[in-house]
Formats: C-alpha cells, sequence, structure tokens
C-alpha cells in the first residue's frame, strides 16, 4: 500500500461544477500537508497548504483530518484553466516529502 | 528574484552511462530536495540536502548520488543508468528543511530518456 493515496481519476467535469479531491495517508507521524498543482510537462507549484483548522483561497478550500489521516480539495465554480494534476503531499521526520499520484482534472466548456 | 534553475532541460543517455545534473535554489534558500518522477506518477524523493549536508535520502540504489556546494547550488549524480532511470528529475529548494511547513518550489526539470 502506497503512504499517500489519491482519487486514481481523471475527473471530467464542465465549467462552473463543483470538483472534490480526496487523499489519505497511513503514517501517523506525518507533520505537514500540501496540495500542489501540475500542468502537463510542467513542474509542480504549491497550491495552498492543508491545516487542521481548514483553509480556504478563492475557490478552493482544504480540510485535514489527522484522526482519519484525510484530506480534501474542493474547487468551486470550475474554470478552464483549473485543468490540471492535482498532487497531495505529506512531509515527516523534518526530511523526507511524499507525493501522491495525482489526480488528473479536466474542465470542459 | 530568479526561480530554480535546472540544468540540462534534456539528456539522451545509453545504459551503463553515467550522467550529472545542475540545480541552483532561490536566492537565500539553503535547502534542495531532488526528486524522480516517472510518466503518470507523482515525485518520488531522493535526497535533500541542507547547508550541504545530506538530510534526507529516500529508497534509491547507490548508483544515485549528491552533493551540495557552499553557494547552495546542487549536483545529482546517477551511474550505470538503467532503462528504468528515465524520468523528470526536479529539484526544489526552500528557505529551511524540507519537511517542515517550508514552501518548496520546484524548478522546471531536467528529462532524462537513457536508450
Amino acid at each position: 500500500r502506497k503512504e499517500v493515496e489519491q482519487d486514481p481519476g481523471p475527473f471530467n467535469v464542465p465549467e462552473g461544477a463543483t470538483v472534490a479531491f480526496n487523499c489519505t495517508y497511513s503514517n501517523s507521524a506525518s507533520q505537514s500537508f500540501f496540495w500542489y498543482r501540475q500542468d502537463c510537462r510542467k513542474e509542480p507549484k504549491l497550491l495552498m497548504s492543508v491545516y487542521s483548522s481548514g483553509n480556504e483561497d478563492g475557490r478552493f478550500t482544504a480540510q485535514l483530518n489527522r484522526a482519519s489521516q484525510y484530506i480534501s480539495l474542493l474547487i468551486r465554480d470550475s474554470k478552464l484553466s483549473d485543468s490540471a494534476t492535482y498532487l497531495c503531499v505529506v512531509t515527516r521526520g523534518g526530511f523526507k516529502t511524499i507525493f501522491g499520484a495525482g489526480t488528473r482534472l479536466f474542465v470542459k466548456a | 528574484d530568479a526561480g530554480v534553475t535546472q540544468s540540462p532541460t534534456h539528456l539522451i543517455k545509453t545504459r551503463g552511462q553515467h550522467v550529472t545534473l545542475r540545480c541552483s535554489p532561490i536566492s537565500g534558500h539553503k535547502s534542495v530536495s531532488w526528486y524522480q518522477q516517472v510518466l503518470g506518477q507523482g515525485p518520488q524523493f531522493i535526497f535533500q540536502y541542507y547547508e550541504k549536508e545530506e538530510r534526507g535520502r529516500g529508497n534509491f540504489p547507490d548508483r544515485f548520488s549528491a552533493r551540495q556546494f557552499p553557494n547552495y547550488s546542487s549536483e545529482l549524480n546517477v551511474n550505470a543508468l538503467l532503462l528504468g532511470d528515465s524520468a523528470l528529475y526536479l529539484c526544489a529548494s526552500s528557505r529551511g528543511l524540507a519537511g517542515t511547513t517550508d514552501t518548496q518550489y520546484f524548478g522546471p526539470g531536467t528529462r532524462l530518456t537513457v536508450l
């Protein structure tokens, strides 16, 4: 079993839709949590950090449930430009960063 | 400010050869991490260097090695290349240790093809 698992995708949604991505992690010693976005053949870029209290940045909302070892990302009012791969990222031990395999999102006009 | 830079952008090698990839972090960043990303997968952690010392290593064979220089730039070396080493190699820099809340900023990567 992989240490960080994500919905396999791909997700195909129309513009304006709300889409949710889920991620689970297996190591309870995990310390910090992030969502990164990666466009085709480009490098990953930080989308947002994830906190237990939840955090929101415009149309994007991230949640962390430490008890269930679960992280989520909600995108409201999807835009064509949201089409990308979304990577769930977990860090632990002060040095180790573990990426999920990513969930591909296609937003259609 | 310039972002993370990597060189070369593309590289083609044959099995058994050796390769050196280079990374320059963002000015003021002291940590450099290396990742391997094969098609369809997320990046896999290879090494982290902080203040010129190795601070973490992922599950990669000894054919993979790295170092960090006094100016915080870094090299990743891979010996005895295998076909399975074909991947995008990403470098990321951060101010402090990458396994904390510090944001990692990625370079554009080096795409290595082993024939």
